[in-house]
């Protein structure tokens, strides 16, 4: 199975602050890579899918990028609606479809 | 506008079955890949089972492999999830989720419902 890690597993930002997270793949999943945003007592929202490609309605201020087995999800100025727990996803590995443990953001 | 209203969970004991229900209204769900993805109270989210618009191609997770089976009635615009041998790990808040393709591998999930509370206790 295709296991995905993410770092950091938490971090504390300012609004205003630019936000990077990193979600590793053990092995090549091409593409196939996505981000969802969660805020507590609430689905998941998908905000990137096929690493870089903005889902429709997501502000322009999230991003993400592929490095090979490296992903990034960036948030260019972070607001206050944007305090959440962020996970990647892989669905290249069918039927092993995988989920990194999670990052959260919350107000410094 | 796109809904997706899932409904069966409960207490069940350990070792019993218990069968999931996602309605779906808002697409055209015959057209869609379809998701159960679940999250366990504090944890993180668990990719469950998918199946394609047709049923032609369908996947579990290994935990749940051999014990539950997923369906779906195009006719009736519903996805299903029948859970047997329930163990106390299945316990999890479940969402049912639509793809944003036909097929559910390659893909990803664009809406998802609130979930359906499964607690398996004796």
């Amino acid at each position: 199975d295709i296991q995905m890690t993410q770092s950091p597993s938490s971090l504390s930002a300012s609004v205003g602050d630019r936000v990077t997270i990193t979600c590793r793949a053990s092995q090549s999943i091409s593409s196939y890579l996505n981000w969802y945003q969660q805020k507590p007592g609430k689905a998941p929202k998908l905000l990137i899918y096929a690493a870089s490609s903005l889902q429709s309605g997501v502000p322009s201020r999230f991003s993400g990028s592929e490095s090979g087995t490296d992903f990034t999800l960036t948030i260019s100025s972070l607001q206050p609606e944007d305090f959440a727990t962020y996970y990647c996803q892989q669905s290249y590995s069918t039927p092993g479809i995988t989920f990194g443990p999670g990052t959260k953001v919350d107000i410094k | 506008e796109v809904q997706l209203v899932e409904s069966g969970g409960g207490l069940v004991q350990p070792g019993r079955s218990l069968r999931l229900s996602c309605a779906a209204s808002g697409f055209t769900f015959d057209v869609y890949a379809m998701h159960w993805v679940r999250q366990a109270p504090g944890k993180g989210l668990e990719w469950v089972s998918g199946i394609s618009w047709n049923s032609g191609s369908i996947g579990y997770a290994d935990s749940v492999r051999g014990r539950f089976t997923i369906s779906r009635d195009n006719a009736k615009n519903s996805l299903y999830l029948q859970m047997n041998s329930l163990r106390a790990e299945d316990t999890a808040l479940y969402y049912c989720a639509k793809d944003r393709r036909e097929t559910f591998y390659y893909g990803s999930a664009d809406y998802w419902g609130q979930g359906t509370l499964v607690t398996v206790s004796s």
